[in-house]
């Protein structure tokens, strides 16, 4: 299994550009997730989705959008950039645990520099 | 509103000695711990967990504890290892819905030889 993949690894945007960050998982877990981690910061949640065609909000939605239109994929689309935009991004996924373990699996993250 | 915070933004630690990292939550509604280590240029990695009914969880040189009076957990790392050098984050999280983390801000363990 190549877990949780994303592209690309880094990308430099111009101000008001826009693009997609794929995502990717072959652990058929129902649960994915999109975080961005600012700067000495910890991880804030911008989208996460429970199944295909189910989407919602996380902490910081604003300038960001989401499908899942498939198990395995969970595209993230940035629709005009802003400078306020750069940071690292990371895509997760879990699977519906009975256990309830609550692990994630991050992929190796996109570095987004807008200026 | 950091619901979860870990104050320590860094932390240096003699080979071979205990670890001790910290964190400390708001939300009384997190019922569900973890922490994930990170190195550099790659994504966090699943370390150790612990629920609400338990105020201890260990896993061979790792131990979470649960002090839910305080809401505050600690991770203890037992003997450290150089391989250990990495920022460590804390996560929190409610166990209806879903599965949605909360992280502190991380702390950077440095393991000196």
């Amino acid at each position: 299994n190549a877990g949780v993949t994303q592209t690309p690894k880094f990308r430099i945007l111009k101000i008001g550009q826009s693009m997609t960050l794929q995502c990717a998982q072959d652990m058929n877990h129902n649960y994915m997730y999109w975080y961005r981690q600012d700067p000495g910061m910890g991880l804030k949640l911008i989208y996460y989705s429970v199944g295909a065609g189910i989407t919602d909000k996380g902490e910081v939605p604003n300038g960001y959008n989401v499908s899942r239109s498939t198990t395995e994929d969970f595209p993230l689309r940035l629709e005009l950039a802003a400078p306020s935009q750069t940071s690292v991004y990371f895509c997760a996924s879990s699977p519906i645990d009975e256990d309830i373990s609550y692990e994630q699996y991050f992929g190796p993250g996109t570095r987004l520099t807008v200026t | 509103d950091q619901q979860v915070k870990q104050n320590s933004p860094s932390l240096s630690v003699q080979e071979g000695r205990i670890s001790i990292l910290n964190c400390d939550y708001t939300n009384s509604m997190f019922d569900y711990f973890l922490w994930y280590k990170k190195y550099p240029a790659e994504g966090p990695t699943f370390l150790i967990s612990i629920s609400s009914i338990k105020d201890k969880n260990e896993d061979g040189r790792f131990t979470v504890f649960l002090n839910k009076s305080a809401k505050h957990l600690s991770l203890h790392i037992v003997p450290s290892q150089p391989g250990d050098s990495a920022v460590y984050f804390c996560a929190a999280s409610e166990s209806q819905g879903a599965q949605k983390l909360v992280f502190g801000q991380g702390t950077r363990l440095t393991i000196n030889p």
